[in-house]
């Protein structure tokens, strides 16, 4: 089955300060998805972006599928956005795959 | 608030005992989805409904069943508990494959197995 590959796999920003978060995936893929789970568990999705590159607020996400990769781009960070980060492509029909994510801590 | 609710959020079993985790979506959903999360990994699938009367296998079906009679409510169920099923446990629905946005999580079943 698929591979993924999330980094780094732990990360600690002052806030303020941006940072990259890279997925790497072995097959080709249907679409992807970034999540985000905060501290208390809460799963949020934050895009569904099988290709190309779409902006939510400081938030950007950008997928190459035919390179096999998507980063999710943190501007400006704050405190909240402290968690883990997962990516999670699905290679077609019902499954999709989680990485074992990226935990972020953003300093006051 | 329409989502994915689940019930219950903390559970503690006895190794052998059983018990149904609830899963209900109030937003007419198609699909519904369980899943597993172990500490320091991410999620992986347990099974997966694509509709009413439907269920399949995920990635870690062995020691679970699902039920989903009715479309909105997707039940797992732990016959005979065991100490590696200690995990967090989510839920999550989407519309279809077609539509251009992804997965409502519940917010978790934390559940251990003494």
């Amino acid at each position: 089955g698929i591979q993924v590959e999330q980094s780094p796999p732990d990360l600690i920003l002052q806030e303020g300060a941006n940072s990259t978060l890279r997925c790497n995936f072995s097959d080709s893929v249907n679409n992807l998805q970034w999540f985000h789970q905060n501290p208390w568990g809460q799963l949020i999705n934050l895009f569904y972006i099988p290709s190309g590159t779409k902006q939510n607020g400081r938030l950007s996400a950008t997928t190459v599928a035919t390179e096999r990769y998507s980063l999710l781009y943190i501007s400006s960070s704050q405190t909240t956005d402290s968690g883990v980060y997962f990516c999670a492509p699905n290679t077609g029909g019902f499954k999709t795959i989680f990485g074992a994510g990226t935990r972020l801590f953003v300093k006051a | 608030n329409a989502g994915v609710t689940q019930t219950p959020k903390f559970r503690v079993l006895k190794t052998g005992q059983s018990m149904t985790l609830l899963c209900a979506q109030d937003m007419n959903h198609e699909y519904m989805y369980w899943y597993r999360q172990d500490p320091g990994m991410g999620l992986r699938l347990i099974h997966y409904s694509v509709g009413e009367g439907t269920t399949a296998k995920g990635e870690v079906p062995d020691g679970y069943n699902v039920s989903r009679l009715k479309k909105q409510n997707f039940l797992l169920g732990l016959e005979s508990a065991a100490p590696s099923q200690t995990s967090v446990y989510f839920c999550a629905s989407r519309p279809s494959l077609r539509a251009n946005y992804g997965y409502t999580f519940g917010s978790g079943t934390r559940l251990t197995v003494v």
